[in-house]
């Protein structure tokens, strides 16, 4: 069964300060998307990474795949209160007919 | 960017009911849908892949008489919770993929079963 730990689950910062969440697994991904959600809304896309060590900027964000293709993190600088949300990494594992396999969130508040 | 639409959005029932639930890609031919569940502070949770003209495929622990899901063509998906009850009341997520994979989420239906 292949697994994606998310961490932390839960953050709250004030404005203005950076924060690293993490996804680890013991498995190869072939990509791994990041999303953004809103309450009572659907996960909205935020960046898809495919390749080993790939880095990908987003204004604030920051996405990173690891060598390996079995870790990612993403880092936001100088967080505002709108990037308050939840935050989900999602894998895709070769071999598994394109189902996506999610971390368990990270609840992110940003206070002003 | 591709669209896909949940309707409706909520819905309240009474235990014992059943209630549909549809998922649709305006724009785009959906070669797969997945359909997830969500509860409250936790991440989405996949519950079956169905697709276009075949029988769905659901994940381990989820009953396919429970959750009936029909994906009749290429653009419409539905989810039918059968028989509700109140440890059904969640949030359900569906999303589409075309021939690239990359799937598309719904906004989403709230289900409370009293």
């Amino acid at each position: 069964t292949q697994l994606l730990e998310q961490s932390p689950q839960f953050l709250s910062i004030q404005e203005g300060e950076n924060l690293t969440v993490y996804c680890n697994s013991s498995s190869v991904f072939s990509s791994l998307q990041w999303y953004r959600q809103e309450p009572g809304e659907g996960p909205v896309l935020l960046v898809t990474v495919v390749t080993g060590g790939e880095v990908k900027k987003l204004k604030r964000l920051t996405f990173q795949f690891g060598d390996a293709r079995k870790d990612s993190s993403l880092h936001i600088t100088a967080a505002q209160p709108g990037d308050t949300g939840l935050y989900l990494c999602a894998g895709v594992w070769s071999g598994n007919t394109g189902k996506l396999i999610f971390g368990q969130g990270t609840t992110l508040q940003v206070k002003p | 960017g591709a669209v896909v639409s949940q309707h409706p959005s909520r819905v309240i029932c009474k235990s014992g009911t059943s209630v549909k639930i549809e998922c649709r890609s305006l724009d785009f031919q959906a070669t797969t849908m997945f359909w997830y569940r969500q509860f409250p502070k936790q991440s989405l949770m996949l519950m079956a892949t169905s697709n276009e003209g075949s029988k769905a495929t659901y994940e381990q622990g989820v009953e396919k008489d429970k959750f009936l899901i029909n994906h009749a063509s290429l653009t419409l998906s539905t989810l039918t919770v059968t028989s509700a009850h109140p440890e059904d009341s969640s949030f359900y997520i569906c999303s589409a993929s075309a021939t690239t994979g990359v799937q598309f989420f719904g906004p989403g239906t709230r289900l409370t079963v009293l």
